[in-house]
């Protein structure tokens, strides 16, 4: 079955850091822009991170400037997020998703993930 | 950064009725950059429209999207029992932002 698939989530305490994984599952995503979404219990979808397929160039939410970095890894058919500085706002379901059309960054998501839960609390 | 705004909050609707869900950009969307998403509790965002009209692969047609500039419309025809959920609409044209969804419920 193709599908993403994330992992890495869990309980934290503030101030700590989590790396989140994304590999694609059953397909390639290294040709992809790549992206994540989070979603806080009962709240709504908040994009946070983007990365491109060809030039790797990253692009980030101001809520999270600074504190997260997203790569990718295609030996691996993997994306990372690493989550540093967490706050108790950062708790949520992160989900990663694929665009549309491969080369364009900004697009819509046509895959998605089951999501990985961080719980940031101490 | 583009704000979405979404209207109705609640569409309270009845199976085979047509539902008309509202989202207006802050600014102008380039290229019609706007997308359309069912979410089902428990469930990922399914995407149903991106350009503002076009339907994803697998969406039924009874879905539908229009508008441009400004001001978008999902219209869903004939409401299915499965279609009681929550919509959100997405921008892309400038980095992303959602809106805060509209839900559909009986």
């Amino acid at each position: 079955e193709v599908q993403l698939l994330e992992s890495g989530g869990g309980l934290i305490q503030p101030g700590g850091s989590l790396r989140l994984s994304c590999v694609g599952s059953g397909f390639t995503i290294n040709n992809d822009a790549m992206s994540w979404v989070r979603q806080a219990p009962g709240k709504g979808l908040e994009w946070i991170s983007s990365i491109s397929g060809r030039t790797y160039g990253t692009h980030y939410a101001d809520s999270v400037k600074g504190r997260f970095t997203l790569s990718r890894d295609i030996s691996k058919n993997m994306v990372y997020l690493q989550m540093n500085s967490l706050r108790a706002d950062d708790t949520a379901l992160y989900y990663c998703a694929k665009v549309v059309r491969w080369n364009q960054i900004f697009d819509a998501f046509d895959m998605w993930g089951q999501g990985t839960m961080v719980t940031v609390s101490s | 950064e583009i704000l979405l705004t979404q209207s109705p909050g609640t569409l309270s609707l009845s199976p085979g009725e047509r539902a008309t869900l509202s989202c207006r950009a802050s600014q102008t969307l380039d290229r019609n950059s706007l997308a359309w998403y069912q979410q089902k509790p428990g469930q990922t965002p399914r995407l149903l429209i991106y350009d503002a009209s076009s339907r994803a692969t697998g969406i039924p047609d009874r879905f539908s999207g229009s508008g441009s500039g400004t001001d978008f419309t999902l219209t869903i025809n004939r409401l299915e029992p499965e279609d009681f959920a929550l919509y959100y609409c997405q921008q892309y044209g400038s980095s992303f932002s959602f809106g805060p969804g509209t839900k559909v419920d009986i």
